[in-house]
């Protein structure tokens, strides 16, 4: 069974970076797309980007090039940096992998607070 | 493309509760849809995956379709029971990137 846990830290500066890392036990990151989600206080989902391990990565445009994402495979991580940060980046954020032909498998979420 | 849901259904135990996710443009059949299920205080999980397929696990009470003459998918729980009370949202991809629909607040009266 895949499981996800995302980690990092919970309280950021406005301007500064938020970077978060979802760890993936299981199974090889390599098998699946890997992408990070967020939702803000009483909001829905929004989803951030992805990235698939051979380089391909997209990201939401409405995060206007703020958004980094990489994976490590050698650690089965893959990773999370949004720079410029506001308050409107607080949120949960979750890491999830998505295969086809596979359910979504979901970390838990962890909460960043953006807040000087 | 935008998937759209009703903000909220309700619905007594036992009954069945059907949850709409309809898409902007392009047909609902060009990719694949599933349904995420987010109990209050919690991290989503998939209870539809690939327009009807149900993860194991998840109870035979949850159904997914899709149906081209209204471009919309659907999520049927049928029995409902007081656990089944949470947000659901619809998911689809855009190429790779994902979409999601607003979420539905399932509520048992």
């Amino acid at each position: 069974q895949v499981q996800l846990q995302e980690s990092g830290p919970g309280l950021v500066k406005p301007s500064e970076t938020l970077s978060l890392t979802c760890t993936v036990s299981g199974d090889s990151i390599t098998n699946y797309y890997c992408n990070w989600i967020r939702q803000s206080p009483g909001k829905g989902l929004e989803w951030i980007a992805y990235m698939y391990y051979i380089g391909n990565t997209n990201s939401n445009p409405s995060l206007k090039g703020r958004v980094s994402i990489s994976i490590d495979t050698s650690k089965n991580q893959f990773s999370l940096k949004l720079t410029s940060v506001t308050a409107a980046d607080t949120a949960i954020y979750y890491c999830a992998t998505a295969a086809r032909g596979r359910p979504v498998n979901w970390g838990l979420g962890t909460l960043v607070t953006v807040s000087p | 493309f935008m998937l759209t849901q009703p903000r909220s259904v309700s619905e007594s135990p036992g009954k069945t509760v059907t949850i709409s996710c309809t898409r902007s443009s392009g047909s609902i059949a060009s990719n694949f849809v599933q349904w995420f299920q987010q109990r209050p205080g919690g991290a989503p999980t998939t209870v539809i995956y690939q327009d009807d397929q149900r993860p194991s696990g998840v109870p035979g009470r949850f159904s997914g379709s899709i149906d081209s003459s209204s471009n919309s998918a659907s999520l049927t729980i049928s029995g409902l029971q007081t656990e089944d009370e949470a947000d659901y949202y619809c998911h689809s991809y855009d190429s790779s990137d994902w979409v999601f629909g607003g979420g539905t607040k399932v509520t048992v009266l």
